[in-house]
Parts: structure tokens; sequence; C-alpha cells
């Protein structure tokens, strides 16, 4: 079963330096999504992503953040300058449309020092 | 605004019991229904949807769940646990036509031998 792959799959950097999390959606899946999980709480969304462009985006999803298709098959969330608070399981997920179930990578698990 | 509330955050149940894992959500909007589970070090994997039709929705893994609209929940069940059922739950909503997810918080299930 084809299946969304993140890497790296733990990230380890310092506060207020770059980080790019990649991930790879199922190949003829349309819409792609990041979710964050910080320690102890819920799973939040941050952004979704559709024709390349940015289809939606809650209020974690600041300047700091961006996304960005750069081919055909990686999606990538980029933090600029990173914060302690941006410690947490960052999750991908994609699907083939926006009425169908989400599908979820294993998910890269960011600590910043 | 879409809330979602796990009441249980741990549910410790012998194996070969029943099992209720709680849910309830709040919206203004008419919304698709979502449980998904979480085995250690891993994403998130889909149980069961809801969409329209039928209340009572069976998923993966002998899981069933049953839409009330007006107690505004989605309870999830199982008739008989099994070792390998240990994991996290997540019930997750979305307003139709939206892309994004709105998770509880969680409830961990822990099956007893």
């Amino acid at each position: 079963e084809p299946e969304v792959t993140q890497t790296p799959s733990h990230q380890v950097t310092q506060m207020g330096q770059e980080v790019i999390l990649r991930c790879v959606p199922i190949s003829n899946h349309l819409y792609f999504y990041w979710y964050r999980q910080i320690l102890g709480q819920k799973v939040e969304f941050l952004v979704s992503f559709y024709n390349n462009e940015i289809s939606e985006k809650s209020e974690i999803f600041d300047d700091q953040f961006s996304v960005e298709r750069p081919d055909g098959s990686n999606f990538t969330l980029k933090i600029r300058s990173t914060k302690l608070e941006d410690s947490a399981m960052y999750f991908c997920a994609s699907s083939d449309n926006s009425n169908q179930p989400q599908h979820f990578g294993d998910g890269t698990r960011l600590s910043i020092l | 605004a879409q809330s979602v509330t796990q009441l249980d955050s741990q549910v410790p149940v012998f194996e070969e019991a029943p099992v209720e894992l709680r849910c309830n959500y709040s919206s203004s909007v008419s919304v698709y229904l979502f449980w998904y589970v979480q085995y250690p070090n891993q994403g998130l994997q889909l149980l069961l949807k809801y969409l329209s039709g039928s209340t009572l929705v069976k998923g993966i893994n002998g899981f069933e769940a049953e839409f009330n609209k007006s107690q505004t929940s989605f309870h999830l069940r199982k008739p008989s646990v099994h070792i390998s059922d240990t994991a996290e739950y997540f019930c997750a909503v979305t307003p139709t036509g939206a892309n994004n997810l709105f998770f509880g918080t969680g409830t961990r299930l822990t099956v007893i031998p």
C-alpha cells in the first residue's frame, strides 16, 4: 500500500537556525498537509496545500513557516529561525481530494536546543 | 469554530473485554468525523470515517463508531480487544468542504493481559 514518507525521522537543531522537513506524499494525491504535535498535546493543523499554493493555514503558521513543492514528488516545510517552542513532532499528510481521508507519514521529531 | 473533546485520556482494559472510547465535538457547520490510531513511534493511521449515510460505521481491526448528531458524539467501540490494540486513539473532525482536521487530545488505550 502506498505510504507517505518523511525524512529525517529525528532532527536536532540549534535555536535560531533554519530547518527543512521533507515529505514525499502518495504519488497520485493532490492535497498536502502539515500538522504538528507538541509533546503531550493534541495534533494541530498547520497548513494545507493544493495546486501549488496554500489553501488554508492556521494561526500557528506565521511568517517563520513556509511550504514548497520543489518538484513532482517532495513537499517541504521550512522554519526560518527556529525557537524552543517549535520542538514537536511534525506530521505530513496527503489526500487525493478534499473530502477523502488524509494519509499520514510517521512524522519527524524536531528538537530545538 | 470546531473543537473535539476526548474526555478519557487513558483507558485500561483487560484483553478480550469490550471497550468504548468517547468523543464529542462542537461545530457550527456540518462535519466529517474520523478516528485515527497511533502505534508507538508511528504516524496516524485511519481507523474509520463518517462522511454521510448510515450512522454506524465499521473500520479496520474490528472497530466501529456511531455518529449521534443530537448528542454530537462519535464514540469508538470494539467488542473484544487484543493486546495489539494498545495505542493512542485520536478523534478528529473536519468541516465539510474544508481541508484541515481538528483533533482531540487523544485516548491512550492499554490492553492488559
